[in-house]
């Protein structure tokens, strides 16, 4: 079945660039579908960062478009997120889910398959 | 920006039936399909529902999904609960300015 894996450092110092990676296993990202990142501060609720399709086109949360980056690398079958200039406003629970993206009036954009998440800490 | 608005919180007995809301800030919710995340302590959300109102595998019917368009909301309704149901519910979905929105989430205490 679909696994995907969250994986990169748990703690990061403000002001540097938060790094992480999302291995998918049981399905190659090649085929298609979305893939996208999503956070939860401590206690908060879900924050979607932005997402991108195998092609490699991107979209951000406009609030922190500016800070992020995403990448695919197909060979390695994984996807990155990069968020610069963190703060500890960006401690959270990270996810990197499948996105299900379809409909040509209605549209439905869905998180259909999770990591289990990696919290990262932004702390000196 | 279009935001959905749910309860902080529900709590219902054992056996019982709940529903949360989920409000759309402007537009009509039924503009686009509407899912609803479970996400137990400590665990990844999962999909209870998509597309409004249909269930994944494994799912088991006692969870339901409705939109009214009267009310701009959407409703996740969960009968014969269980203590195991006992989780945050987020609903989501689509905007056309910023792709994606998340309900601010419900917790349901099964007491």
């Amino acid at each position: 079945q679909v696994q995907l894996q969250e994986s990169g450092p748990g703690l990061v110092k403000p002001s540097e660039t938060l790094s992480l990676t999302c291995a998918v296993s049981g399905y190659s990202i090649s085929s298609g579908y979305y893939w996208g990142w999503i956070r939860q501060p401590p206690g908060k609720g879900l924050e979607w960062i932005g997402s991108i399709y195998h092609s490699g086109s991107t979209y951000y949360n406009p609030s922190l478009k500016s800070r992020v980056t995403i990448s695919v690398d197909t060979s390695k079958n994984q996807f990155s997120l990069k968020l610069s200039s963190v703060t500890a406003a960006d401690t959270a629970v990270y996810y990197c889910a499948r996105v299900d993206y379809y409909g040509s009036g209605s549209k439905v954009y869905a998180f259909d398959i999770w990591g289990q998440g990696t919290m990262v800490t932004v702390s000196s | 920006n279009f935001m959905l608005t749910q309860p902080h919180s529900v709590s219902e007995s054992p056996g019982k039936t709940v529903t949360i809301s989920c409000t759309g800030s402007s537009g009509s919710i039924a503009s686009n399909y509407v899912q609803w995340y479970q996400q137990r302590p400590g665990s990844a959300p999962t999909t209870v529902i998509y597309e409004d109102n249909q269930r994944p595998s494994g799912v088991p019917d006692r969870f339901s999904g409705s939109i009214d368009s009267s009310s701009n909301s959407a409703s996740l309704t969960i009968s014969g609960l269980k203590t195991e149901d006992e989780a945050d519910y987020y609903c989501q979905s689509y905007d056309s300015s910023t792709l994606v929105v998340f309900g601010g989430g419900t917790k349901l205490t099964v007491l």
